[in-house]
């Protein structure tokens, strides 16, 4: 069955250094996300892009993050500089179409900043 | 702004009970509802995805049910086994997915 994959499944890193997590979506999806968890907190919306573009986005994502799907068939979330406060669990999720489709998630990516 | 309560924040039951999860909403504004599975450290499984059409979805012991008017919606699972322990939760779609907190759930052999 397709599935949502994601790498690293865990990043360190220290303040104020740039990361990149990396998503595969489903492949035949047009439409991806990105979501993020703080331990013991909701899981909140990112980020959505479709056809190259941002669709959406939340109160988080500052300038400091940007999104790229750099060929047909990855995802990237950057985080320019990292502060303590970006530590979470990061999900990107993909959906076949738009509103109102069904979205699936990866695994996550557990980005700790030291 | 849309807010998602879930109710209970924990439940324990043993194993073989049937059970009921709560979801509620404050805009009924929405294109669909759908219901998560997380365990520990883990991804977020989809469950049910329920169209704001539609009244309920059926899958195997899962059957989740919404009343957008009232901004409710409800998880019930049937003959709960010690393998359904682990985190639901409840996430209406307006431009995005907006989450519950979550219910946590253990099953007890």
């Amino acid at each position: 069955e397709p599935e949502v994959t994601q790498t690293p499944s865990h990043q360190v890193t220290q303040m104020g250094q740039e990361v990149i997590l990396r998503c595969v979506p489903i492949s035949n999806h047009l439409y991806f996300y990105w979501y993020r968890q703080i331990l013991g907190q909701k899981v909140e919306f990112l980020v959505s892009f479709y056809n190259n573009e941002i669709s959406e986005k939340s109160e988080i994502f500052d300038d400091q993050f940007s999104v790229e799907r750099p060929d047909g068939s990855n995802f990237t979330l950057k985080i320019r500089s990292t502060k303590l406060e970006d530590s979470a669990m990061y999900f990107c999720a993909s959906s076949e179409q738009g509103v109102g489709y069904e979205q699936f998630f990866g695994p996550g990516t557990r980005l700790t900043v030291l | 702004k849309q807010e998602v309560t879930q109710i209970p924040a924990a439940l324990s039951v043993p194993e073989g009970e049937n059970l009921v999860l709560n979801c509620s909403f404050t805009d009924s504004a929405i294109y669909n509802l759908q219901w998560f599975r997380q365990d520990p450290g883990k991804g977020l499984t989809s469950l049910l995805l329920i169209q704001s059409s539609q009244r309920e979805q059926t899958s195997g012991r899962l059957n989740a049910s919404l009343d957008k008017s009232s901004g409710r919606s409800t998880l019930y699972i049937a003959a709960s086994q010690p393998g359904d322990s682990a985190t639901y939760l409840c996430a209406v779609l307006g431009y995005a997915l907006n989450f519950g907190k979550g219910t946590s759930l253990l099953v007890t052999p």
